[in-house]
């Protein structure tokens, strides 16, 4: 079974259009997270939610809106999608334990904007 | 977060073991030394983690500098599987578990 799900795996779409992501854990976990790699390898957070509250919102554009129904699923939908948008997308969750909590990943989804 | 250091790229051949660096000068004392590792085409995967003391799991070892400024991740028999990038992170006590910026990280070739 698998850990941390993410789908799309692949998503290729038009400047201007709207997408989402979503993410499905099945850990038990109470914390979820959005990270976005960018074309450098760097891995950065975006957000991240416990218990379906969002807890961390670093600079990111508006654009972007995470949803939590529930702990297990954090989706994320972006509006207008533009150029720079283009990355792969990894979900994560974890148990809010603080400096010791291990995070697992998704498997990543790649998102490339014509 | 503290900033951490690593090499850009590394080599080794399998079965041998590899020394992975990572220097973190400006670390505090409450900050945990994380390593992750990225396969391709995959995400990150946890391989350990350490305060002060070194740390052994079954699949790799941590060595932990005296002073903590810096750390070793420690393969004992690279294995082709092993190639991908390694990433070196710390993690303050007070931080919620998913707040840290993975650096550049340091790319394992493993030659046959």
């Amino acid at each position: 079974d698998t850990a941390v799900s993410q789908t799309p795996k692949y998503l290729v779409t038009q400047m201007g259009n709207d997408k989402s992501i979503k993410c499905e854990q099945n850990l038990g976990h109470d914390t979820m997270y959005w990270y976005k790699q960018d074309s450098k390898k760097f891995l950065k957070i975006m957000f991240s939610y416990n218990n379906k509250e969002l807890i961390i919102n670093e600079t990111v554009p508006n654009r972007f809106s995470p949803k939590s129904p529930d702990k297990a699923h954090l989706n994320l939908h972006i509006n207008s999608l533009e150029l720079g948008d283009s990355a792969v997308y990894f979900c994560a969750s974890s148990y809010y334990d603080r400096a010791t909590g291990e995070l697992f990943f998704g498997e990543g989804s790649r998102l490339t904007v014509l | 977060d503290a900033k951490t250091t690593q090499p850009n790229s590394m080599e080794s051949n399998e079965e041998e073991p590899v020394h992975l660096p990572c220097n973190h000068s400006t670390i505090s004392g409450t900050d945990y030394i994380h390593w992750y590792r990225q396969l391709p085409s995959q995400g990150p995967e946890y391989v350990i983690h350490g305060l002060t003391s070194n740390v052994n799991n079954r699949m790799a070892s941590l060595a932990i500098a005296e002073d903590r400024k810096s750390s070793t991740l420690i393969l004992h028999r690279a294995t082709l599987r092993d190639a991908a990038v390694y990433y070196c992170i710390l993690r303050d006590e007070n931080t919620n578990a998913g707040k840290s910026t993975f650096g550049d990280g340091t790319t394992l070739t493993v030659k046959p």
